[in-house]
């Protein structure tokens, strides 16, 4: 397997801009997470899905992010407008709970606001 | 809501010595996760401790968990230079599958 495939790796974009991450997971996981990395706060969850059902979206920083998960293939996570203050690292993450709640993370995409 | 903290943020060895990373939960935890970071990487399942005073080895690492499975603690012994990068832990409440990870514990070998 692949593992968990993220795309892009680097987004330049400027302040006011919509950006989308995309993730596709490890085939067969029935769960995905969606993490943001930073010096300051570390490693915070923003959102998980189960079956492509969102669970906790309680991570979610505000109104300017969203998450979508439209088959067990792939999910976005979307943030407009963006601000310099959202850069930081995305990662997104999956599992197989039925049997070991390991989560396995995708490359992360690094994201820069200017 | 839950709060995982781990100490020391930073820990500087010389090759061959000893290192241990610490972990604490403010409220009882169903399961503990360790990963580790490699720089400009992503973080890397290294084990999952469940059981109330739990204890697992892996080769040099030792991990465990504490009785009231509230802290833990991740044991290198003898540092080489490839245990250069961050170890977190993470832990999971009976409330659901989110893991609270601790802010990591950055570590440096020097040969």
């Amino acid at each position: 397997d692949a593992g968990v495939i993220q795309s892009p790796r680097h987004e330049v974009t400027e302040m006011g801009q919509e950006v989308t991450l995309r993730c596709k997971p490890i085939s067969g996981h029935d769960y995905l997470f969606w993490y943001r990395q930073t010096m300051m706060r570390g490693l915070e969850l923003l959102i998980y899905f189960n079956n492509n059902v969102p669970i906790d979206d309680s991570g979610m920083p505000e109104d300017r992010f969203s998450a979508k998960m439209p088959n067990a293939s792939f999910s976005t996570l979307k943030i407009q407008p963006s601000e310099p203050r959202d850069s930081a690292v995305y990662f997104c993450a999956s599992s197989l709970m039925r049997y070991y709640n390991e989560q396995f993370f995708g490359p992360g995409t690094r994201l820069t606001v200017l | 809501g839950q709060q995982v903290m781990q100490i020391p943020q930073y820990q500087h060895v010389q090759e061959g010595e000893d290192f241990t990373t610490y972990c604490n939960s403010s409220t009882t935890l169903s399961n503990i996760q360790w990963y580790k970071q490699r720089p400009g990487g992503h973080p890397v399942f290294l084990i999952q401790l469940v059981k109330s005073g739990e204890v697992k080895k892996q080769k040099r690492l030792t991990f465990q968990f504490g009785e009231a499975k509230k802290n833990s603690s991740l044991h290198i012994t003898a540092t080489q230079t490839t245990d250069v990068g961050t170890y977190f832990c993470a832990g999971m409440t009976n409330s659901g599958y989110a893991l609270n990870f601790g802010k990591g514990t950055s570590l440096l070998v020097t040969p």
